[in-house]
């Protein structure tokens, strides 16, 4: 079965502090991994999203990369701010099975002013 | 563009009633999706569309429809509510799969 794995499921840090979240999934043969951004009671913001052929991704203070090979993916987040508070979920467009993407249970984000 | 749009935000339902979900989005995608996001569960795909008149099962399809007969419209129809069906519901768009996905705020449903 196709999964996604995030761990931890929270992490608190403070204000400041550079952190790497991680993503890991089961079968490498994918079209493409996206990091998404989920306020409580909102909807998804889509951050970041990295094709196959690509081993990274940025977006102002956030860097993602992705290791096939190994079935990998972290997000890194610079300088982090209050305002980073947030689930963070990371997706998965495999190649085989359904044509969709499949998510990770999230990573709750608390950076502490 | 308004993005994509659910209606309603919040609804509480008896079992056994009956609802539709709406979904529209602006942006002449193709490829339209409905998810369920539980606590601790991640989000589960209901069903999704590749285009009007196309439509398929996602992880968690039972006690759910839908139709795609425009390219604006992907509504989810639950048939006979059941209090496992209490849930946030969330509609997603995009181009094409392989592109970045647009979800829409999200419909909270109560089933007593």
């Amino acid at each position: 079965k196709q999964e996604v794995t995030q761990i931890p499921a929270a992490l608190s840090v403070p204000e400041g502090e550079n952190l790497v979240l991680n993503c890991s999934f089961t079968d490498s043969a994918i079209y493409n991994l996206q990091w998404f951004r989920q306020d409580p009671g909102k909807g998804l913001t889509s951050l970041l999203l990295i094709q196959s052929s690509q081993r990274e991704q940025t977006s102002g203070r956030l860097n993602a990369s992705l290791d096939k090979s190994s079935g990998r993916s972290t997000l890194y987040i610079a300088a982090s701010q209050p305002g980073d508070s947030a689930t963070y979920l990371c997706a998965v467009y495999f190649h085989t099975g359904r044509r969709a993407l499949t998510f990770g249970s999230g990573t709750r984000l608390q950076v502490q002013p | 563009n308004a993005g994509v749009t659910q209606t309603p935000k919040f609804q509480v339902l008896k079992t056994g009633q009956s609802m539709t979900l709406q979904c529209a989005q602006d942006m002449n995608h193709e490829y339209m999706s409905w998810y369920r996001q539980d606590p601790g569960m991640g989000l589960r795909l209901i069903h999704y569309s590749v285009g009007a008149g196309i439509t398929d099962q996602g992880e968690v399809p039972n006690g759910y429809n839908v139709s795609r007969s425009t390219t604006e419209d992907f509504p989810l129809r639950l048939l006979s509510a059941a209090p496992s069906q209490t849930s946030v519901y969330f509609c997603a768009s995009s181009p094409l799969l392989q592109e970045t996905q647009y979800f829409g705020p999200g419909t909270r449903l109560l089933v007593l």
